[in-house]
């Protein structure tokens, strides 16, 4: 696998509580993703990020918040956890020609 | 809209045999078509990439064919292996962006 690492791998928490998702890269690769992935779904776009301090949303960004403070970290925040929220999370890396998505193992998430 | 559908959804083959995955999209601008391998529990890991001027790419018992004119693509596995069993993505990303679009996979089950 590529250096990218996510924590925690699995998570249980209850409706309402705030949940943050890790993910960290050790490739220096300027591009990173959130994405979940549901059956009968492919991988969804929460949000990306192009630089520090630079992210945008993707096509199921509501409920979700990221940040980058540093090249190698991006966050995943759900502020508010809702049912709809169980999921497996995938954090992503490229670099600036996209010619290669390296992914994580994976955080999988239950809202009880 | 740009899709990319998969079939089969599943298919189960027994040890030994030969299987061919295929792939549709409806991506423009086309940039590359990509095949992933995603087993249980783990996060997607690249087969193949191609672009726009390639027909064919190999990865060991993996063939990739792409038709670029018809916009279909299948990969192709040769020999198949109890460690084949998982689930195959295809990823079409459009020119310059970081947007991948993915299918919702192949689910691939090789029996002993």
């Amino acid at each position: 696998d590529a250096g990218i690492t996510q924590s925690p791998r699995h998570k249980v928490t209850e409706t309402g509580t705030p949940v943050t998702l890790r993910c960290h890269q050790t490739e220096n690769h300027r591009y990173m993703y959130w994405y979940r992935q549901d059956p009968g779904h492919g991988l969804r776009l929460i949000h990306y990020s192009y630089g520090v301090k630079d992210t945008d949303k993707g096509e199921v960004s509501d409920g979700y918040s990221v940040s980058r403070s540093k090249t190698e970290d991006f966050l995943l925040t759900l502020e508010s956890a809702t049912s709809s929220q169980t999921s497996v999370y995938f954090c992503a890396i490229s670099d600036l020609d996209f010619t290669e998505a390296f992914f994580g193992q994976g955080t999988r998430l239950t809202v009880v | 809209k740009n899709q990319v559908e998969q079939s089969p959804q599943s298919l189960i083959i027994l040890e030994g045999k030969n299987c061919t995955l295929q792939c549709n999209y409806t991506v423009s601008p086309f940039s590359n078509l990509r095949w992933y391998k995603q087993d249980t529990g783990r996060g997607p890991v690249s087969l193949t990439i191609m672009t726009f001027s390639e027909n064919t790419k190999s990865n060991g018992r993996y063939t990739a064919t792409l038709d670029a004119d018809t916009k279909q693509s299948s990969l192709h596995i040769t020999a198949s292996q109890l460690s084949d069993s998982a689930s195959y993505i295809c990823v079409v990303t459009t020119s310059g962006t970081y947007k991948y679009i993915f299918g919702t996979g192949t689910r691939l089950k090789v029996l002993a």
